[in-house]
């Protein structure tokens, strides 16, 4: 079995500071880890992965995410956040042996004040 | 980019009717999901495709039926609508190994 955890459901930020989103996750093998996006009335939309070898992935729109297999999470960063961040955000993993189906966290909603 | 189609984009229609939501994808992708979803709320995975003429229920269970008669369309059916089937449907493919899962816009559905 697999499961995310995104332990908030909100995250509040001021633009120009850094962002974290936070991913923890459980799979029996080894993940496969993704991060979506989703804006208003559209569908999700993929900004990075981690498949294997540097913890550090970058991605989409200045994000990073950083892939820490002892505490098997997954966090969601930016070093300078802005007011078009503000949407909802989703984590996934897969496992490396598992096919077909991914597993998605319940999302976190993060709101960039000016 | 939209390599994932999904018509409508809304749909407001009465209790008891028959209604067919549209998935098209043109990248060959043999993977297909349908999730429901409520507005800014988590993601419910309700039929899965691993390619033609094969589909599978999801995690939530759903009153929806599916086909794949062909790679690239993965039609969803309500028999007769309620109220209870009001959400937004999301349709998603993927290619093979490691790759992400590309969303389509989404069906809003209400059911009046």
């Amino acid at each position: 079995a697999q499961s995310v955890a995104q332990p908030e459901d909100q995250v509040n930020v001021a633009e120009g500071n850094p962002l974290t989103v936070k991913c923890t996750y459980s799979v029996s093998g080894n993940p496969y880890l993704f991060w979506y996006v989703q804006y208003p009335n559209r569908g999700l939309q993929f900004l990075l992965k981690y498949i294997t070898g540097d913890n550090l992935v970058k991605g989409s729109y200045g994000f990073e995410a950083e892939f820490n297999k002892s505490q098997t999470s997954f966090h969601l960063k930016k070093p300078s956040a802005l007011v078009s961040d503000s949407a909802l955000y989703f984590c996934a993993v897969r496992d490396m042996t598992n096919a077909g189906k991914s597993t998605f966290g319940d999302g976190t909603t993060l709101t960039v004040k000016p | 980019e939209a390599d994932i189609y999904q018509t409508p984009r809304y749909l407001v229609i009465g209790t008891g009717k028959k209604i067919t939501l549209e998935c098209s994808q043109t990248m060959g992708h043999d993977k297909m999901y349908w999730y429901q979803q409520d507005p800014g709320m988590e993601l419910h995975l309700i039929h899965y495709s691993y390619g033609v003429n094969s589909t599978e229920k999801g995690d939530l269970s759903s009153e929806s039926t599916v086909s794949r008669i062909r790679t690239e369309h993965f039609p969803l059916t309500l028999e007769s609508a309620r109220p209870s089937h009001t959400s937004q449907y999301l349709c998603a493919s993927r290619g093979t190994g490691n790759q992400p899962q590309h969303f389509g816009d989404g069906t809003r559905l209400s059911i009046l």
